[in-house]
């Protein structure tokens, strides 16, 4: 079965330093991979994906993330954090060989980013 | 352009009944997908419609329905509704084909309290 791990359910980073949201996956095959943050209510919204290609995808809002296979991680990464930037993040991965016509998609848990002032 | 818009907004029903949410999408664009997210479980994908067609299918019991119509707008209905089913439903479009390759764009939700 596949799966999405976020293991820190909050991150704290000053603003001004570099910020790193893990997200590590299980998948049979090759993934599909996601991160999408939400803002308060402002609904949930695509920062980028990792479909193939280079390891380092860049994204909305001056966010990448790298994709390292060996690893099963897809840690989503920006160099200098705003108080903007604080908002709950999701990594979510999709497994494209679909079993019994069921789409697999699964979602972490969520982090929670605050970036300090 | 418009974004997606999701009616209602708020909605408060008690169980047993039955609820319809609805989604309309970006202009153009032809997938919807739904999603469910409750603090327990977190973000959950139910299904994704495109062209009229339902193609994917989340892990939900069968009272979880949706249909999407001519101009792309879908509907979700809950059936039977359950304390359980209290969440915010998020509705995405994307332009085309399978909606995980491509870019989301989501709704704001409707959130849904069963008493």
């Amino acid at each position: 079965a596949q799966s999405v791990a976020q293991p820190e359910d909050q991150v704290n980073v000053a603003e001004g330093n570099p910020l790193t949201v893990k997200c590590t996956y299980s998948v049979s095959g090759n993934p599909y991979l996601f991160w999408y943050v939400q803002y308060p209510n402002r609904g949930l919204q695509f920062l980028l994906k990792y479909i193939t290609g280079d390891n380092l995808v860049k994204g909305s809002y001056g966010f990448e993330a790298e994709f390292n296979k060996s690893q099963t991680s897809f840690h989503l990464k920006k160099p200098s954090a705003l108080v903007s930037d604080s908002a709950l993040y999701f990594c979510a991965v999709r497994d494209p060989r679909r079993g019994g016509g069921y789409q697999k998609v699964t979602f972490g848990t969520g982090t929670k980013l605050q970036v300090i002032p | 352009k418009a974004g997606v818009t999701q009616t209602p907004r708020y909605l408060i029903k008690t169980r047993g009944q039955q609820v319809t949410l609805s989604c309309s999408p970006i202009s153009g664009h032809r997938s919807v997908s739904w999603y469910q997210q409750t603090p327990g479980q977190g973000l959950q994908f139910l299904f994704e419609y495109f062209s009229e067609t339902q193609r994917n299918k989340g892990n939900f019991p069968g009272r979880f329905s949706g249909r999407q119509f001519s101009n792309s707008r879908s509907e979700m209905n809950v059936s039977t509704l359950e304390l359980g089913d209290s969440a915010l439903y998020l509705c995405a479009s994307s332009l085309a084909g399978s909606g995980f390759q491509e870019t989301q764009y989501f709704g704001p939700g409707t959130r849904l309290l069963v008493l």
